[in-house]
C-alpha cells in the first residue's frame, strides 16, 4: 500500500521568496513515481512535477523544482519566486508501480502575501 | 486544457435522486479514475478503470457505481442522493502503462449540490 504525508496544513510566503512543501511518502513498491498538482481557488488540478524513484537527478519545471531524497522518503516540492498566483493549495501524489493507483496527501494550502 | 471534459459543470438536485457524471478521458489514455472532494477536504479516490476493466476500487459507496464504455468514457452514477454526497467530482485520465512515470491529468470537475 502507498501513503503520502503533508504535515503543512497551510504556508505563507513573501512574494518574490523561495518557498518548500513538505512531502514524506510510504511505499513497498521498487519502482514509483511522485508527482505535485496545484489546485487553485477556481477548482481545477494542475499537474506540475514529476519524479521517477529511479531518477537520479531532481525533477525541475521553471520555477518549480523536487526536492528528492529517495531514503528519507521525502518529495518536497520547492517554488523559486513566488508570483501571487502561486496561491493555491498544492498536493503531492504517489504513483503505485503495478496497479497504477494515485494516492493524494490531504495538501497544503498556500498564500503569497504582496 | 488537459483534454479531459466532464459534463456536466454544475449539477443541483434533491435528496433521494439519481444523477450520471460523464468524463471522457484524454484521447489516448486507457485508465479513467474518479475521485471525490468534498469542502476543504482532499481527494478521496473512489474508482479507476484501464481499457474499460474496472482495476481499483477505493472508498466508492454502494449507492455509487461506475463503467467505462468501448469507447473509453466513463460514466459515474450516484442514486439514492444524500446531502453529504456534495462535492466536487473529477474525472482524471492517464495512459496508464507500466512505466509508473504518467501523470493523471483532471477534467474540471462537477460539482454536485444536493439540497
Amino acid at each position: 500500500a502507498q501513503k503520502i504525508t503533508q504535515t503543512q496544513p497551510g504556508m505563507f510566503v513573501q512574494e518574490k521568496e523561495a518557498v518548500t512543501l513538505d512531502c514524506t511518502y510510504d511505499t513497498s513498491d521498487q519502482s514509483y513515481g511522485l508527482f505535485w498538482y496545484k489546485q487553485p481557488s477556481s477548482g481545477e488540478m494542475i499537474f506540475l512535477i514529476y519524479q521517477g524513484s529511479y531518477d537520479e537527478q531532481n525533477a525541475t519545471e521553471g520555477r518549480y523544482s523536487l526536492n528528492f531524497q529517495k531514503a528519507r522518503k521525502s518529495a518536497n516540492l520547492v517554488i523559486s519566486a513566488s508570483q501571487l498566483g502561486d496561491s493555491a493549495m498544492y498536493f503531492c501524489a504517489i504513483l503505485g508501480g503495478t496497479g497504477n493507483q494515485f494516492y493524494f496527501g490531504t495538501g497544503t494550502s498556500l498564500t503569497v502575501i504582496p | 486544457d488537459s483534454g479531459v471534459t466532464q459534463t456536466p459543470k454544475h449539477l443541483i438536485t434533491a435528496t433521494g435522486q439519481r444523477v450520471t457524471l460523464r468524463c471522457s478521458p484524454r484521447s489516448g489514455d486507457l485508465s479513467v479514475y474518479w475521485y471525490q472532494q468534498s469542502l476543504d477536504q482532499g481527494l478521496q479516490f473512489l474508482i479507476q478503470y484501464y481499457n474499460g476493466e474496472e482495476r481499483a476500487k477505493g472508498n466508492i459507496l454502494e449507492r455509487f457505481s461506475a463503467q467505462q464504455f468501448p469507447d473509453l468514457h466513463s460514466e459515474l452514477n450516484l442514486s439514492s442522493l444524500e446531502l453529504g454526497d456534495s462535492a466536487l467530482y473529477f474525472c482524471a485520465s492517464s495512459e496508464g502503462g507500466r512505466r509508473g512515470n504518467s501523470p493523471l491529468h483532471f477534467g474540471n470537475g462537477t460539482r454536485l449540490t444536493v439540497t
